[in-house]
């Protein structure tokens, strides 16, 4: 198993343009979640999904979108980056809400 | 190939007791720990630790550093069935931050 793959690890982006941040599990967990680390906060949640069709806003949703189109995939779209997106990406997957989350490599994301 | 390892996986205790969470971590170019403690949808930030030796507290939970040995422990003072949950150990460095597999603690009545 490759477990919860990111991709891509590093992106700069100029103000305005969109881009899609991937992630990939093969565990065939339901639950899968993007969160943004910032320094000194702790990660916060921007949107979740408990199942292929099924998505739902965490704490800080403005700014992106999400889909699950498939088990597998949860791709994050930013529409109109703007620099207070500056942040590390990460995505995780579990079997259910209250199973253990298993996290991927984390996207650095850098909005000039 | 940089790592970290949380024990026990799984811990079960009863109220009242004391347990120690273990991480351990092999990581270059160390920045700092964090835990985490894992009930529902997202994880809740407990403590950052970025140097050795001195103790975070915040109520019956606290945790320390220690970075010659590359390790760290989390202790939960007389437990409740509230802190049942699992706690998640995160290492960062220079450019990357790993997490460690979690310890799921069960506190029963």
């Amino acid at each position: 198993n490759a477990g919860v793959t990111q991709t891509p690890k590093f992106q700069v982006l100029k103000t305005g343009q969109s881009m899609t941040l991937q992630c990939a599990q093969d565990m065939n967990h339901e639950y899968m979640s993007w969160y943004r680390q910032d320094p000194g906060m702790g990660l916060r949640l921007i949107h979740y999904s408990v199942g292929a069709g099924i998505t739902d806003q965490g704490e800080v949703p403005n700014g992106y979108n999400v889909s699950r189109s498939t088990t597998e995939d949860f791709p994050l779209r930013l529409l109109s980056a703007a620099p207070s997106q500056t942040s590390v990406y990460f995505c995780a997957s579990a079997g259910g809400l209250t199973d253990t989350q298993y996290f991927g490599p984390g996207t650095r994301l850098t909005v000039l | 190939e940089d790592k970290v390892v949380q024990s026990p996986l799984s811990l079960v205790v009863h109220e009242g007791d004391t347990v120690t969470l273990n991480c351990s971590y092999e990581v270059t170019n160390f920045r700092s720990l964090l835990w985490y403690k894992q009930e529902k949808k997202a994880p809740t930030f407990l403590f950052m630790l970025t140097s050795s030796g001195i103790e975070k507290k915040s109520g019956r939970l606290s945790s320390i550093l220690d970075k010659k040995e590359l390790f760290s422990i989390l202790n939960i003072t007389a437990t409740q069935t509230g802190d049942s949950a699992i706690y998640l150990c995160a290492v960062e460095d220079n450019n990357d931050m790993r997490f460690g597999a979690g310890t799921r603690l069960t506190v029963k009545p």
